[in-house]
């Protein structure tokens, strides 16, 4: 069965400060895993996913993350926090390989920027 | 493209009446998925359509619960004899049958049972 941990519930950055946020994946298919992004009073959106293919995946706003098959890790980051990034994100992965199965996400991670 | 939409954004109802959410997903997405969020807790998966078609269901979707999506298009979500524990905001997201993951979601219908 699919799973996903991420870890720490709140992460405080300072404006300017790399940003690191954790996730763990248990799977027992080859994993599909996406990252995504809730703003307040927003609908999720998606961030970026890995697939197939290169295990360094870029999405929007400047955020990139890397599938470590070893650790079973899908750690996403930013090389510089911006005050917009405040918001709640969630990693998740995909219940089965076939387009349109469901999503498992984790518990999310609230991200904090201080100017 | 106007987005996924939900009605309603809130709904306080008291304990045993019944309940209905409306989703309406993008207009070209084939599959509809509906979830739940409770505080703290990421989004859980309870039903998908395929068209018209509910093609999964989750353990979580008890038996007070039944979905629908007639003629493909917008969904219902339908709680019977809601109880405390069914407080939570449901999540209805849309995507096209091949893109893997790519799930557009609306902004939530939060439900309040007193």
């Amino acid at each position: 069965a699919q799973s996903v941990t991420q870890l720490g519930s709140h992460v405080s950055v300072s404006e300017g400060a790399l940003v690191l946020l954790r996730c763990n994946y248990s799977s027992s298919v080859p994993p599909y895993l996406f990252w995504y992004v809730q703003y307040p009073n927003q609908g999720l959106q998606l961030l970026l996913k890995y697939t197939t293919g290169a295990t360094l995946v870029k999405g929007i706003n400047g955020f990139e993350a890397e599938f470590k098959k070893s650790e079973t890790s899908f750690h996403l980051t930013k090389p510089s926090a911006h005050m917009s990034d405040a918001a709640e994100y969630f990693c998740a992965v995909n219940t089965g390989n076939q387009a349109g199965t469901a999503l498992i996400f984790g518990k999310g991670t609230t991200l904090s920027v201080s100017s | 493209d106007t987005g996924v939409s939900q009605n309603p954004r809130h709904k306080i109802t008291k304990r045993g009446q019944n309940v209905t959410f409306r989703c309406d997903p993008i207009s070209e997405h084939n599959r509809l998925y509906w979830y739940r969020q409770t505080l703290g807790q990421g989004p859980e998966f309870l039903t998908y359509f395929q068209n018209e078609a509910q093609l999964e269901k989750s353990r979580l979707l008890s038996d007070r619960f039944s979905a629908e999506r007639p003629k493909g298009s917008f969904s219902t979500l339908e709680i019977q004899r809601t109880e405390q524990g069914d407080s939570a905001m449901y999540l209805c997201a849309s995507s096209l049958w091949d893109r893997l993951g790519e799930q557009y979601f609306g902004p939530g219908t939060r439900l309040t049972v007193t």
